[in-house]
């Protein structure tokens, strides 16, 4: 079975800070990655997706996450952050199509002034 | 706003009791995915309906059960409810083959 390991439970910078949250997964076969953000008390939105090509992808807010493939790694980046960030970021990959995605347990990240 | 629907944005009930959670898809997609949000879980895939067919179950009790209607709308039933299936409920619709999901801004259920 697929799996999703977000290695920060919880990430607090400064305003203008970098910022790069862990993501691994587990599945040899052809993935689609994504991150969503889920802002306090609202639904998740997505950030970016992976399916191919490019393994560096830009989406949206200057957020960007790179895909390496012989890590099995999907890690966000971004490289100065806001107050407006604080939220929290799940990774997420799913086998392509219409199939379920599966999810991180989330990095919840806290900007402050 | 993702396009995707859900009604009631907030659900208060007893446990034993028995409510109907309900989502529109986007315009067009024909996939519409359940899942569960809870602290302790986090957010965990329930079941799948691509255009009236079930297409995948995951995570998701006996207790519960869902549908897809001909207008592509979706209705969660959950049943013999336990304090534990307070929970925040999202639905999620995509249409193609990239596996896109967007998602609805959820149903928040708290059992008393």
């Amino acid at each position: 079975a697929q799996s999703v390991s977000q290695h920060n439970h919880h990430v607090i910078l400064s305003e203008a800070a970098s910022l790069e949250l862990g993501c691994n997964y587990s599945y040899g076969g052809t993935v689609n990655l994504f991150w969503y953000v889920q802002y306090p008390g609202q639904h998740l939105q997505l950030l970016l997706k992976y399916f191919s090509g490019d393994p560096l992808v830009k989406g949206i807010k200057g957020f960007e996450a790179e895909f390496i493939k012989s890590k099995f790694s999907f890690n966000l980046r971004k490289p100065s952050v806001q107050w407006s960030d604080t939220a929290e970021y799940f990774c997420a990959v799913n086998r392509g199509g219409n199939t379920p995605l599966v999810f991180g347990k989330g990095t919840r990240l806290s900007v402050i002034a | 706003d993702s396009g995707v629907t859900q009604t009631p944005k907030h659900l208060i009930t007893a446990t034993g009791q028995r409510v109907t959670l309900r989502c529109s898809p986007r315009s067009g997609d024909l996939s519409v995915y359940w899942y569960q949000q809870s602290l302790d879980q986090g957010l965990q895939f329930l079941i799948q309906y691509y255009n009236g067919e079930e297409r995948a179950k995951g995570n998701i009790l006996e207790r519960f059960s869902a549908q897809q209607f001909p207008d592509l709308h979706s209705e969660l039933n959950l049943s013999s409810l336990e304090l534990g299936d307070s929970a925040l409920y999202f639905c999620a619709s995509s249409q193609g083959r990239l596996g896109e999901q967007f998602f609805g801004p959820g149903t928040r259920l708290t059992v008393l």
